[in-house]
């Protein structure tokens, strides 16, 4: 069945960077673009970005250019999201999520990012 | 950038009939997906290109789109059905969502 096992949880100090990984199994990890999506506690939810497996091209939300870097490894069929500079404000459960034909159709367990001092 | 309006809640009782609306300009050229979240939980894809059922979706959830406005509409509502619903749709290769509306079964 298909699958997206995300990394764990994560706490950093502010101005540090996280990354976080999505494990795909269960369908030909190239063949779905791979989003991320994250939700602060009690808001909704937040397009980030989404990578191409196949030919490693991106595309971010404005509101995080400069600022998340989304990478692949098809090798073992992982994703990868990269938060730089963080912020209080950026702390947030982070999702990825698998595109089949333009829907979000599979979603991951969620990773839990806590920016504290 | 674009926004998606909905209303932040909706309350219905058990056995009735829930409607849920989502906003936008041009909505009617672009397509709207349907997501439910649970407490605690992932998103659930519930409807897709504005009206598809994925596999093991109820009957009861119905999409729709009229004008600029899409509508999720559940019926025989169940305490089950009680969650977080956001529509979402695509406008020039990024992904929209709205702000999510609170389902309470009463």
């Amino acid at each position: 069945q298909v699958q997206l096992v995300q990394s764990g949880a994560e706490v950093k100090r502010p101005g540090a960077s996280v990354k976080v990984s999505c494990k795909a199994s269960g369908y030909s990890f190239t063949d779905c673009y791979m989003h991320w999506v994250r939700q602060a506690p009690g808001q909704g939810l937040e397009w980030m970005g989404w990578i191409n497996p196949k030919s490693g091209g991106t595309t971010y939300a404005q509101k995080f250019q400069g600022r998340v870097t989304v990478t692949r490894d098809t090798s073992i069929s992982t994703a990868y999201m990269d938060l730089s500079r963080l912020r209080f404000d950026d702390t947030a459960v982070y999702y990825c999520v698998r595109d089949f034909g333009n829907a979000l159709d599979m979603w991951g367990q969620g990773t839990m990012v806590t920016v504290s001092s | 950038s674009y926004e998606l309006t909905q209303p932040p809640s909706v309350s219905v009782s058990p056995g009735q009939t829930a409607s849920i609306t989502c906003s936008g300009d041009n909505l009617r050229n672009k397509y709207t997906f349907w997501y439910l979240q649970k407490p605690g939980q992932s998103p659930v894809l519930v409807i897709s290109e504005d009206n598809k059922r994925p596999s093991g979706i109820p009957e009861r959830f119905f999409g729709s789109t009229s004008g600029n406005t899409a509508t999720l509409t559940i019926s025989g509502i169940q305490a089950m059905d009680e969650a977080d619903y956001y529509c979402q749709t695509w406008d020039t290769s990024t992904v929209v969502f709205g702000g999510g509306t609170k389902l309470t079964v009463l």
